[in-house]
Parts: structure tokens; sequence; C-alpha cells
């Protein structure tokens, strides 16, 4: 069973801050790991995604993650936030095998301006 | 750029009447997903089919019923709503695999009365 948390449901930054948003996941076998953004009253867009490789993965609009085996975490961080990236980010963990995504209960970003 | 439409964008009626939301895809993917998003954000998968085949029945009401014509449309229908289903229903498709990416439509509110 593939299980993932985020422990922080609101994250709140100024504008220019950096930003680490955290996720942890359980799963016993080979797994995709993804982070994907939802802006108020839209449907969800994929920032970016892990599955082998190179540990930091870069995504879109200065996002990035690290991918920790150890940990089992996969971060989503950003050097200098902007109001923009205000919406709810959600981690994914799928097993390497299966068709199911699994979301995190999500993490509502606010940036001030 | 959306490619994954969802009709209606809401839809308001009352305990025990039947709905039907649409979704249609067009980028060409194969498996296509149901997800409900409670009022907390929170994201549960419902089914899946892939070339128009059920590979994902989580557990829910039997009342709820998912349609697919052909690998670019995936309807779901909900036989006598109860107010627990107000709630948003996202569609979502990819290609074949653990490691394709989510595209998600708009979304359809559902609000019972």
């Amino acid at each position: 069973t593939q299980t993932v948390s985020q422990s922080d449901a609101h994250v709140t930054v100024f504008e220019g801050d950096s930003v680490e948003l955290r996720c942890n996941y359980s799963y016993g076998g080979s797994i995709y790991l993804s982070w994907y953004i939802q802006h108020h009253g839209r449907g969800l867009q994929f920032l970016l995604k892990y599955y082998s490789g190179n540990p930091v993965v870069q995504g879109v609009n200065g996002f990035k993650a690290e991918f920790s085996k150890s940990d089992s975490s996969f971060h989503l961080r950003k050097a200098s936030v902007h109001w923009s990236d205000s919406a709810v980010y959600f981690c994914a963990v799928r097993g390497s095998m299966g068709y199911k995504l699994t979301f995190g209960t999500g993490t509502s970003l606010l940036v001030d301006p | 750029e959306t490619a994954v439409f969802q009709t209606p964008n809401y839809h308001v009626t009352q305990v025990g009447n039947e709905v039907s939301f649409n979704c249609k895809q067009t980028l060409g993917h194969d498996t296509m997903y149901w997800y409900k998003q409670d009022s907390k954000k929170l994201l549960k998968i419902m089914f899946s089919y892939n070339n128009k085949q059920l590979i994902v029945n989580e557990t829910v009401p039997r009342r709820f019923s998912p349609q697919s014509s052909d690998k670019a449309h995936l309807n779901l229908r909900i036989k006598s709503v109860e107010p627990e289903d107000s709630a948003v229903y996202l569609c979502a498709s990819s290609l074949t695999g653990g490691e394709n990416t989510l595209y998600f439509g708009a979304g359809t509110r559902l609000s019972v009365l």
C-alpha cells in the first residue's frame, strides 16, 4: 500500500521568501513521485516528477524537489516565491506497477505581497 | 491550454435526483480517471479506465457508475444523489504507465440540497 503525507496544511510566507513544502511517502517498491499545483477554482496542474536518476528534479516556474530514500521524502522548494504561487500543492505517489496515483492532503501556500 | 474538458462546471440538485457529468480529453491519452475532491481539498480516486476497460474501482457507493464510450470520453453518473456527494469531481487523463503525468479538467462542482 502506498501512502503519502504532507505535514503542513498551511504555509504563509512573504513575496521573495524561500519556501519548502514537505512530503513524506511510504511504499515498499519502486515508485513515481510528483507534485501538482491547484489554483483556486481550477483543476490540478503538473509541476514535476521523479522516478530515478538525479534526486533533484527541476520543475516549472523555479520549483524543484529533492528525493531522499533514507528520509522517505520528496520536499518541494522554491528560492523566491511570487504572489501568484499562492495555491494548494499536492504531493502524489504511484507504485511502478500500478495505475492509481495517491495524493497527499495538500498544503495551502499563501504568499503575502 | 485546456485539453481535458468537463461539463457542467456547476450543478445544483436535490437529494434523490440523478446527475451525469461528462469528460472528454483531446490529448490522445488511453487512460482516464475520476477523482472526488471534498470541501477540505482531499482527493480520492474513484475510477480509472484504460482503453475503455475499467482498471481501478475504489470502494464507492453503487449509485456511482462510470461510462466510457471510447478512450477519449469518460462520464460519471450518480443515481439518487445524497448530501455527502456534494464535492468537486475532477476528471483526468494520462498515457499508460506509472510515470506518466495526469492532466486534469477544471472540475464539476456538485451541490446537493
